[in-house]
């Protein structure tokens, strides 16, 4: 399978505790994205990645939540010290330059209790 | 400030017949406008788009339809069938994907 690959793809955690998403994109995908889902909600853009270099960050990015892509290709997203209202689908996507018809992973649902 | 809006949740139309759903947007900067299909447990997968400089795209079933002046984009599904039965995201982009919040499609037998 050569699409957007993402883990875990459900993660149950207790508030305060730190949990940590991995994408695997599309190969030679420049260009990286985050975004959050919420129930009856569209997606919402996070972050994202040309190759190594994370060009653009939402507000809704707190400072509990920090994204990487180190050698410009798998990326992780991790939440530290989780809240209840950090429960959502949090999907990669990835592309190509070009149209930006992102690519999407099947996501990673987080449920903090 | 929502910038793309899809201001109907929930869509139901009988098999065969033509599906419409619609999306406004306020920003326009926007230059490229995209639909996504979603089905419960899976990301979006990407169906059409188009660029601001045309008006229409059809591909089989699906086209989309652009009207710049009145900042409004619909995707004409035609005819429908009960596997189009999903979630309908329109996005738009400058620099990412903006998009509305989903209308529920459901195609009855």
């Amino acid at each position: 399978d050569t699409g957007v690959s993402q883990n875990p793809r459900h993660k149950i955690t207790k508030r305060g505790q730190n949990v940590t998403f991995r994408c695997d994109p599309i190969s030679e995908h420049n260009r990286l994205y985050w975004y959050r889902q919420t129930l009856g909600q569209g997606p919402e853009f996070l972050t994202y990645f040309q190759n190594e270099a994370q060009l653009e960050k939402s507000r809704l990015l707190s400072d509990r939540f920090s994204a990487e892509r180190p050698k410009g290709s798998f990326s992780t997203l991790e939440i530290q010290r989780t809240e209840q209202g950090d429960s959502a689908m949090y999907l990669c996507a990835s592309t190509p330059i070009g149209p930006p018809e992102l690519f999407f992973g099947e996501g990673s649902r987080l449920t903090v209790l | 400030d929502q910038q793309v809006k899809q201001n109907s949740p929930s869509l139901s139309v009988q098999e065969g017949r033509i599906s419409i759903l619609n999306c406004d947007y306020t920003n326009s900067m926007f230059d490229y406008f995209l639909w996504y299909k979603k089905y419960p447990a899976e990301g979006p997968t990407f169906l059409i788009s188009i660029s601001s400089i045309k008006d229409k795209n059809e591909d089989g079933r699906f086209t989309v339809f652009l009207n710049k002046s009145a900042k409004h984009l619909s995707l004409h599904i035609v005819p429908s069938q009960p596997g189009d039965s999903a979630v309908y995201f329109c996005a738009a982009t400058g620099n990412m994907l903006t998009f509305g919040g989903g209308t529920r499609l459901m195609v009855k037998p």
